[in-house]
């Protein structure tokens, strides 16, 4: 099975762009056809912000989509999020997770994001 | 889309039985057998509990149980133990090839 981790800066400013990785190990990213991201406000529920096929094909959140991109990376295997324009209500544990058949079965252990300036 | 909805808790006592109720429309729970349920520890990821609205994954207890009629779905945990105390979400596929998560609950083994 494999194992996913999250990277990147613990802070973005606001109206800044929120970039994060999600590390594949323990097996090839083409090993599972939908590779998606997830967050979770402080206190509150999880929110799906969009998956990326192994192709590079892409579903979105209607509430988000237009300012999130989701891209894959197969040689190097991770996957990427980039949300622009955020304010403090985008400050969330941000998590990444496989996402075929459709579910999420394997998680990373979660980066909290904070926008402030 | 808008957030299925959960009661925000549910309690119960050691060795009793508890359902947890997720409501959504006739274009996500009611329409797709792609309800899963997910299990979440404070500071933890979420851990999938229950998928394809009743099957189990390898490993999760057999005191987990999923069903669903018409536009809600519910997850039964029976034999409520003190490891069970955690945060439950549900999540959905939707007409629109997107997924919608629950707004969560808190289960609280008193």
């Amino acid at each position: 099975q494999v194992q996913l981790q999250e990277s990147g800066p613990g802070q973005v400013t606001p109206s800044g762009t929120l970039s994060l990785t999600c590390d594949v190990s323990g097996g090839s990213i083409s090993s599972h056809d939908w590779w998606s991201w997830v967050r979770q406000p402080p206190g509150k529920g999880l929110e799906w912000i969009g998956e990326v096929f192994h192709s590079g094909s892409t579903n979105y959140n209607p509430s988000l989509k237009s300012r999130v991109t989701i891209s894959i990376d197969k040689s190097n295997n991770y996957f990427s999020l980039k949300l622009n324009s955020v304010t403090a209500a985008d400050t969330a544990v941000y998590f990444c997770a496989t996402s075929g058949d459709p579910r999420f079965d394997t998680w990373g252990q979660g980066t909290l994001v904070t926008v402030s300036s | 889309q808008s957030a299925l909805t959960q009661p925000a808790s549910v309690s119960g006592s050691p060795g009793q039985s508890i359902t947890i109720s997720c409501t959504g429309t006739s274009s996500d729970i009611g329409d797709y057998n792609y309800v899963s349920w997910y299990q979440q520890h404070p500071g933890k990821a979420p851990k999938l509990v229950i998928y394809d609205v009743t099957k189990r994954p390898s490993g999760v207890s057999d005191r987990f149980s999923g069903s669903r009629s018409g536009k809600t779905a519910s997850l039964t945990i029976s034999g409520l133990q003190p490891e069970d105390e955690a945060d439950y979400h549900c999540s959905s596929y939707t007409s629109i090839s997107t997924f919608v998560f629950g707004t969560g609950t808190k289960v609280t083994v008193l």
